[in-house]
């Protein structure tokens, strides 16, 4: 079946650092999604990718939607505390109900 | 106002009982969802419906079952209770509208501790 595999895991940086993790998958992905989960909460939906090539901002967050509709990634500039949490990417399985695959994630955790 | 909520938020029981978890939305979304995410935070969808159609996760067990009382409700049945089913359970919707994903909202969890 469709995965999608996610790195890194985990990191750990200082506050104000940049921060960059992607993920690829072995199929096509006609949407990649970004969600962000804080600690005890549901994940929250960060950024939406359509298109091949397509580069999205939201704040300090950029991702984009890798040409060969196989990977992206997500760049955090000037981290804070409150990017605390785990950062999943997420596309559509392709049925009729929108069901989500999730990669496994990244742990993100910020020194102050 | 919450948009999807889920009670209770935590759910301590022995093996072998029957539990439910609830999950309403307020959106008025078409689709709901849960996924069961386990100790190392990996999130994966167990069913999905709407009021056409149920569909069900082939690794999900059969001790799991899905109520839907009407569009803005789907709870979570969960019988003969193991202590691998511990777990946080998430119940999400959206509003599926074909050909373009749609954002699904995520509830705040429900933590199961089977003992």
């Amino acid at each position: 079946g469709q995965q999608l595999n996610q790195s890194p895991q985990s990191m750990f940086i200082q506050e104000g650092e940049d921060v960059s993790m992607n993920c690829t998958s072995s199929s096509i992905f006609n949407t990649w999604l970004w969600y962000k989960q804080d600690p005890g909460e549901g994940p929250v939906l960060l950024i939406a990718l359509y298109k091949a090539g397509e580069l999205t901002s939201n704040g300090r967050l950029t991702a984009q939607f890798g040409i060969t509709r196989k990977d992206s990634f997500l760049n955090i500039s000037a981290s804070i505390p409150s990017d605390v949490g785990i950062y999943f990417c997420a596309g559509p399985d392709g049925g009729s109900q929108g069901n989500l695959i999730f990669g496994k994630g990244t742990k993100l955790s910020v020194k102050p | 106002d919450t948009a999807v909520s889920q009670t209770p938020k935590y759910l301590v029981t022995q093996m072998g009982n029957d539990k439910s978890i609830k999950c309403e939305q307020n959106l008025g979304h078409d689709t709901m969802y849960w996924y069961k995410q386990d100790s190392k935070k990996f999130l994966k969808i167990m069913f999905s419906y709407n009021n056409k159609e149920l569909i069900i996760n082939e690794t999900v067990p059969n001790r799991f079952s899905p109520k839907s009382p009407d569009k803005a409700h789907l709870n979570l049945h969960i019988n003969s209770l193991e202590l691998g089913d511990s777990a946080v359970y998430f119940c999400a919707s959206s509003q599926v509208t074909s050909g373009r994903y749609n954002e699904q909202f995520f509830g705040p969890g429900t933590r199961l501790t089977v003992l």
